[in-house]
């Protein structure tokens, strides 16, 4: 089954500064692979997603890159805020409603 | 607000204790994940459903079992609970096609 690894496991950096977390996966079926932001007591939230015929997506400060053959794909976040503090789950999952695994989560703290 | 809820919000009960935590998905939603996340922990998948019928099992315990109903919400129903039970419970919904998990709120469980 797959199986996913997230990196680092805390991540703090200053305000304004860009911040990076990578996934690996181990199962070269997976082809979709969201990424969620989970605030403190809150629920899990969808903050971009990639699939497999994409290298890469971008929505403002966020983007996210996947690396198919090297099975890895990476959360960037620029500019970060004092509001991107929480802890971001990576997942992958093959087509079709296969349940997805998530990676084991990074918590990242933006300083002011 | 993704659409998905989860009742009750707080559960306090104590050992050898049963309960029964209900999840209604987004309209349309024909997928539907259970998850437990205990104190500053990932996301631990426990059990799918789609469509009525049991897709996907992850690390649920014997003690724990769920179904889906008809109008497509589901119960999760936890039995002979344990100190140990304590966490936030997570349901999550995805369409037909079964990519993105949109999450509900969470029930969180005490177990005294």
């Amino acid at each position: 089954g797959e199986n996913v690894e997230q990196h680092p496991s805390t991540l703090s950096v200053q305000e304004g500064d860009s911040a990076v977390i990578k996934c690996t996966y181990s199962d070269s079926a997976s082809n979709y692979f969201p990424w969620y932001k989970q605030e403190l007591g809150k629920r899990p939230q969808l903050i971009i997603d990639i699939r497999s015929n994409v290298g890469e997506k971008k929505d403002q400060r966020i983007a996210v890159t996947l690396n198919k053959t090297a099975k890895h794909f990476s959360l960037h976040i620029t500019e970060t805020q004092p509001e991107d503090s929480a802890v971001y789950f990576c997942a992958a999952t093959p087509f079709y409603g296969q349940n997805f695994v998530f990676g084991p989560g990074t918590r990242l703290s933006v300083l002011p | 607000d993704s659409g998905v809820t989860q009742t009750p919000k707080h559960l306090i009960t104590a050992t050898g204790q049963r309960v029964t935590l209900r999840c209604s998905p987004r309209s349309g939603d024909l997928s539907v994940y259970w998850y437990q996340q205990s104190l500053d922990q990932g996301l631990q998948f426990l059990i799918q459903y789609y469509n009525g019928e049991e897709r996907a099992k992850g690390n649920i315990l014997e003690r724990f079992s769920a179904q889906q109903f008809p109008d497509l919400h589901s119960e999760l129903n936890l039995s002979s609970l344990e100190l140990g039970d304590s966490a936030l419970y997570f349901c999550a919904s995805s369409g037909a096609l079964g990519e993105t998990q949109y999450f509900g709120p969470g029930t969180r469980l005490l177990v005294l």
